[in-house]
């Protein structure tokens, strides 16, 4: 157990609807990443928050956006879903970025878009 | 680009050694990393190695790393059945953010 909670854990909806992925870091952890695992295109970096302030942003669609609340938890909201939409979302933690670096990853929220 | 490259798929006979190799982007990256992944599950830290080390022992793994080709591998020792996984290595960027890019995954299966 890494200590990284995410819900929900299975998802099906339609295409055109929205849907918001939520994530509890490990206690302490300051930073949440959000990343897409999909077949086609691995494991892609979504976004960073540290401290409820956005980090880093990679390959995120402008219909997707997060945040980070003051209690550290986040949620990813993806909206106008389609059919590629589909795939596990991993929410991960660490403490800072002045450490090793090591992430601690949730088990994952898997998208199906019908 | 941003591309961490894997072979995708390893088969290995249970005792033997399994090495895993990955071609990095970033000669600034200070951490590498391997992350193993089970069916179902997140993916979990297996050892990292700073840039500024060639060799990293842990037990059965021994990470080995080649700056001039940004190339790191992965060697697991007596490989077991519950080593299959699909195995990612990943560089941390640098600059403040812990953000990782990962390579696309290799799938070690272990014939027993």
């Amino acid at each position: 157990d890494s200590g990284v909670t995410q819900t929900p854990k299975h998802l099906i909806t339609a295409t055109g609807q929205r849907v918001t992925l939520r994530c509890s870091p490990r206690s302490g952890d300051l930073s949440v990443y959000w990343y897409q695992q999909s077949l086609d295109q691995g494991l892609q970096f979504l976004i960073q928050y540290y401290n409820g302030e956005e980090r880093a942003k990679g390959n995120i669609l402008e219909r997707f956006s997060a945040q980070q609340f003051p209690d550290l938890h986040s949620e990813l909201n993806l909206s106008s879903l389609e059919l590629g939409d589909s795939a596990l979302y991993f929410c991960a933690s660490s403490v800072s970025g002045i450490d090793t670096g090591e992430l601690f990853f949730g088990e994952g929220s898997r998208l199906t878009v019908l | 680009g941003e591309d961490v490259e894997q072979s995708l798929f390893l088969s290995v006979r249970e005792g033997d050694s399994s090495v895993i190799n990955c071609t990095y982007t970033d000669s600034s990256s200070t951490y590498l990393y391997w992350y193993k992944q089970e069916p179902g599950a997140g993916l979990q830290l297996l050892t990292y190695i700073f840039s500024n080390m060639d060799m990293k022992q842990d037990q059965r793994l021994t990470v080995l790393l080649n700056k001039k080709d940004k190339h790191l591998s992965l060697r697991i020792a007596d490989t077991q059945t519950g080593d299959s996984a699909i195995y990612f290595c990943a560089e941390r960027k640098g600059g403040a953010t812990n953000k990782l890019i990962f390579g696309t995954g290799t799938l070690l299966a272990v014939q027993p």
